[in-house]
């Protein structure tokens, strides 16, 4: 079946450190990809996504690349702030089967950022 | 412009007794989406519904759990004879049509379930 497996937690860092949290995955077909991201005593936001091999999705300085060869969609940031900490949640949805509404989930990537 | 709502935010319940959760989807939008997370796991989907409809309930355990999605009113997922292996954050989902049809699921900020 589909799997999402993104890199352990908790990740912390400095204010305007790179980051880089690193996703890959199995799935049937030609998955979409995205990354969530759950801010404390929220719900869980869409951060980015990317349909198709190659795409490069991008939001609030965040990006991360569909690579179909390696099977990855690792998140990346140039230089986090305070306020980018949270938990991030890479998932897909596989359009074989006809039920391409369902996300799967990694477990989440704690980041936290101090000043 | 209120998001998704749910209700209760944390539930504590005995082993032998009922939870149900709520989930009011964003305005305008018919298709409710429920996941569960377990300690230590991912999101893994449950159902999904529309209005009055179940569409997909692959994801349910087979015994002590049901969902509806009724004409008016929130979406309730009824988990009955709780135990410990319940408890977990619960987290629904809505979108205005056929999420993976384009349309993004917004999600609320979960129930925490606790079964003592």
């Amino acid at each position: 079946g589909d799997s999402v497996t993104q890199m352990e937690g908790p990740v912390t860092l400095s204010e305007e450190a790179f980051l880089t949290i690193n996703c890959t995955y199995t799935a049937t077909g030609y998955p979409s990809l995205f990354w969530y991201v759950q801010y404390p005593g929220e719900g869980l936001q869409l951060l980015l996504k990317a349909t198709k091999a190659d795409d490069k999705g991008s939001n609030k300085g965040f990006e991360a690349t569909y690579r179909k060869e390696t099977t990855s969609f690792h998140l990346e940031k140039g230089s986090v702030q305070v306020s980018d900490s949270a938990v991030y949640f890479c998932a897909l949805t596989s359009n074989s089967g006809g039920s391409n509404y369902k996300l799967t989930f990694g477990k989440g990537t704690l980041l936290t950022v101090n000043p | 412009n209120a998001g998704v709502m749910q209700n209760p935010r944390h539930l504590v319940r005995r082993r032998g007794q009922e939870a149900r959760l709520r989930c009011s989807p964003m305005k305008g939008h018919s298709h409710v989406y429920w996941y569960r997370q377990l300690p230590e796991e991912g999101l893994k989907f449950m159902v999904y519904l529309q209005k009055e409809n179940i569409i997909d309930e692959s994801g349910m355990p087979k015994e002590r759990f049901s969902a509806e999605f009724p004409k008016e009113g929130p979406s309730i997922l009824r988990i009955q004879q709780v135990v410990r292996g319940d408890s977990a954050a619960y987290f629904c989902a809505s979108s205005r049509g056929l999420a993976g049809d384009g349309e993004t699921q917004y999600f609320g900020p979960g129930t925490r379930l606790l079964v003592l």
